[in-house]
């Protein structure tokens, strides 16, 4: 875990409103990957990123939900018009570089992720 | 999406006694990572693995990539009441997506 940082790693909204989750990936990461997590289940993904580029938004809800990571700054994953069912932790994680070149580039460093609870 | 079976689903066990946990999916990866989370946090890499076959350690902790590149397993061997958590297997096959497994709940009796 020790690099990725999130914030906050609290987030509490009224039904309708605006969550904004940030990270910053470990030193010399310029990958970043978010994921959602339910209560006692898995990781699902959501979004991969590089600096200023949306490489896979497959997990991604089509609307409210919208990722970015611009040159300089965290990655923001930003939740419009907040929901009861969007409740859940996010997670960003980083690697080296891309999943795609195999090896120990692929691997992924979770932050602690950004407990959202929406009222 | 990919379909990825973890087992067990959780397990209560004695301080001392080895784990055993797997993990199986529909199709064949490329990757397998495995990973514990406490409560609260975000997940912590144990092992890597990139080859079929290949068996990697990190301390108590042995993990397998299959053969048949759909399925890992992952040893604990004299487990530690520290050792308590979430285990999650993660897989990936071409693409960039990481799939995860559903864990497994490990509790150690002391």
């Amino acid at each position: 875990n020790a690099g990725v940082m999130q914030n906050p790693r609290h987030l509490v909204r009224r039904r309708g409103q605006e969550a904004r989750l940030r990270c910053s990936p470990m030193k010399g990461h310029s990958h970043v990957y978010w994921y959602r997590q339910l209560p006692e289940e898995g990781l699902k993904f959501m979004v991969y990123l590089q600096k200023e580029n949306i490489i896979d938004e497959s997990g991604m809800p089509k609307e409210r939900f919208s990722a970015e990571f611009p040159k300089e700054g965290p990655s923001i994953l930003r939740i419009q018009q907040v929901v009861r069912g969007d409740s859940a932790a996010y997670f960003c994680a980083s690697s080296p570089r891309g999943t795609s070149g195999g090896g120990s580039y692929n691997e992924q460093f979770f932050g602690p992720g950004t407990r959202l609870t929406v009222l | 999406g990919q379909q990825l079976n973890q087992s067990p689903q959780s397990m209560f066990i004695q301080e001392g006694e080895d784990v055993s946990m797997n993990c199986t999916s529909s199709s064949i990866f490329n990757t397998w990572l495995w990973y514990k989370q406490d409560p609260g946090e975000g997940p912590v890499l144990l092992i890597a693995l990139y080859k079929a076959g290949e068996l990697t350690s990190n301390g108590r902790l042995t993990a397998q990539f299959g053969i048949t590149r759909k399925d890992s397993f992952l040893n604990i061997s004299a487990s530690i009441p520290s050792d308590v958590g979430i285990y999650f297997c993660a897989g990936q096959s071409t693409g960039n997506q990481f799939y995860f497994g559903t864990g497994t709940s490990l509790t150690v009796i002391p």
